[in-house]
């Protein structure tokens, strides 16, 4: 059965640090792959996509950028951190064939 | 223009009533996917229940279904039989296009559910 890890639970990080954090998924193969952000008592707001190995679209221009470096990895990274990047980010993914997209447990982030 | 609406910021419920959380959409594309997700309070996303929009007949899975009106582009949530372990956030969200799954999520509605 298909698997999504993502990483760490909680992460609490000074201003203008950098960050990483990372999304993999077992049981598929060539999944479309998603990072999304959910701000306190908001919805999901979809970050970036991607179809395929270093394929990335961005969603929204932010501070923010994704890489996929192998088929089931998607890392979400920042060079520089801002305290408005504060909030729980979801990764998630979905086949070409189905319906729904699985996510993640999700990553706490608060800058301070 | 928002594409995915949810008016109730709120719901109660008590145990083993049914409530229904309300869904409107908007979109111009004849082919989307409409879906319901629960975000309890350790904040990971489920999925529950997903309609297409050439279904014929509304989607169920167990007590979850959903209640598609195409013309009134609305696509509520019914949960029968409420349990206390159905307290948490509902999501409603849309796909548009069939070509892979970009999500857009309305703000959600928190439910509780009371003995």
């Amino acid at each position: 059965s298909q698997t999504i890890h993502q990483w760490p639970a909680t992460l609490v990080q000074p201003v203008g640090s950098p960050l990483s954090l990372e999304c993999t998924v077992e049981g598929t193969s060539n999944p479309n792959l998603y990072w999304y952000r959910q701000a306190a008592g908001r919805g999901l707001q979809l970050l970036f996509y991607s179809v395929g190995i270093g394929q990335i679209s961005s969603e929204v221009p932010q501070n923010l950028s994704a890489s996929r470096p192998q088929d089931r990895q998607f890392i979400l990274s920042s060079k520089k951190l801002l305290l408005s990047d504060s909030g729980f980010y979801l990764c998630a993914w979905s086949s070409g064939g189905a319906n729904e997209a699985f996510f993640g447990q999700g990553t706490r982030l608060t800058v301070v | 223009a928002q594409k995915i609406t949810q008016t109730q910021p709120g719901m109660f419920v008590q145990e083993k009533e049914a409530v229904t959380l309300d869904c409107t959409y908007d979109t111009s594309d004849p082919s989307y996917g409409l879906f319901w997700y629960k975000q309890p309070s350790s904040g990971e996303m489920i999925f529950l229940i997903y309609q297409g929009s050439y279904d014929q007949q509304n989607a169920t899975e167990g007590r979850y279904s959903l209640n598609f009106q195409k013309a009134r582009k609305s696509a509520n949530l019914v949960i029968s039989a409420s349990q206390l372990g159905d307290s948490a956030m509902y999501f409603c969200a849309m796909r548009e296009g069939r070509s892979f799954q970009k999500l857009v999520f309305g703000t959600g509605t928190r439910l509780l559910v009371s003995p």
